[in-house]
């Protein structure tokens, strides 16, 4: 299947840090969302981004869709100890066949030191 | 709140016992999904449904199983399970039209010894 390449593999990180993560494909998606993993849960949606260009932000965090389709950032600022976590980036495309599947990277797991 | 529920938070099963996983959404999602998570790995998705008795392979479904009798219920199944399935099983759901946010269970932890 498609992949994405999701970087960096790990964070170890200082409280009151801020953070960047991002995540390249290869190929063209229409839709990109970043969700985070607490420990011993689901993940959570964060942000979904839906037009090339687009900067959201949530709080402390904020996230851009590439300009190439292919590319999508996190950043998060001010760390705080609730942070720790995986963070995943997916991207999606609107094929109808599609049955709205997501590709998912592999994951950020973000330490925060007090 | 959309709430997706899976049956066992933790399970210890035998190599080559069949192994039922159950997941079931209270949102009326027509899409339903099954991921294995494993270190450095990510999410990779091993069965799709996107409506009741309709199922597609994913990424890795070599192994797995699923079913979907009713709306709310997918079930992955494990034939004949293997130590190389040890892992950790998350389900998902998705309504069909808008967003393609999914929305996660908790988990399912197996382990087969």
């Amino acid at each position: 299947g498609q992949q994405l390449n999701q970087s960096p593999q790990s964070m170890f990180i200082q409280e009151g840090e801020d953070v960047s993560m991002n995540c390249t494909s290869s190929s063209i998606f229409n839709t990109w969302l970043w969700y985070k993993q607490d420990p011993g849960e689901g993940p959570v949606l964060l942000i979904a981004l839906y037009k090339a260009g687009e900067l959201t932000s949530n709080g402390r965090l904020t996230a851009q869709f590439g300009i190439t389709r292919k590319d999508s950032f996190l950043n998060i600022s001010a760390s705080i100890p609730s942070d720790v976590g995986i963070y995943f980036c997916a991207g999606s495309k609107t094929y109808n066949t599609n049955a709205g599947k997501s590709t998912f990277g592999d994951g950020t797991t973000l330490t925060v030191k007090p | 709140d959309v709430k997706v529920t899976q049956s066992s938070r933790y399970l210890v099963k035998r190599t080559g016992e069949k192994v039922f996983l159950e997941c079931v959404q209270d949102m009326d999602h027509e899409n339903m999904f099954w991921y294995r998570q494993d270190p450095g790995l990510g999410l990779r998705l091993i069965y799709f449904s996107y409506d009741v008795k309709m199922k597609e392979k994913g990424d890795i479904p070599e192994g797995y199983s699923v079913s979907r009798e009713k709306k709310e219920r997918f079930s992955l199944i494990l034939e004949s399970a293997s130590t190389n399935q040890t892992s950790m099983y998350l389900c998902a759901s998705k309504d069909l039209a808008g967003s393609y946010e999914q929305y996660f269970g908790p988990g399912t932890r197996l382990t087969v010894t």
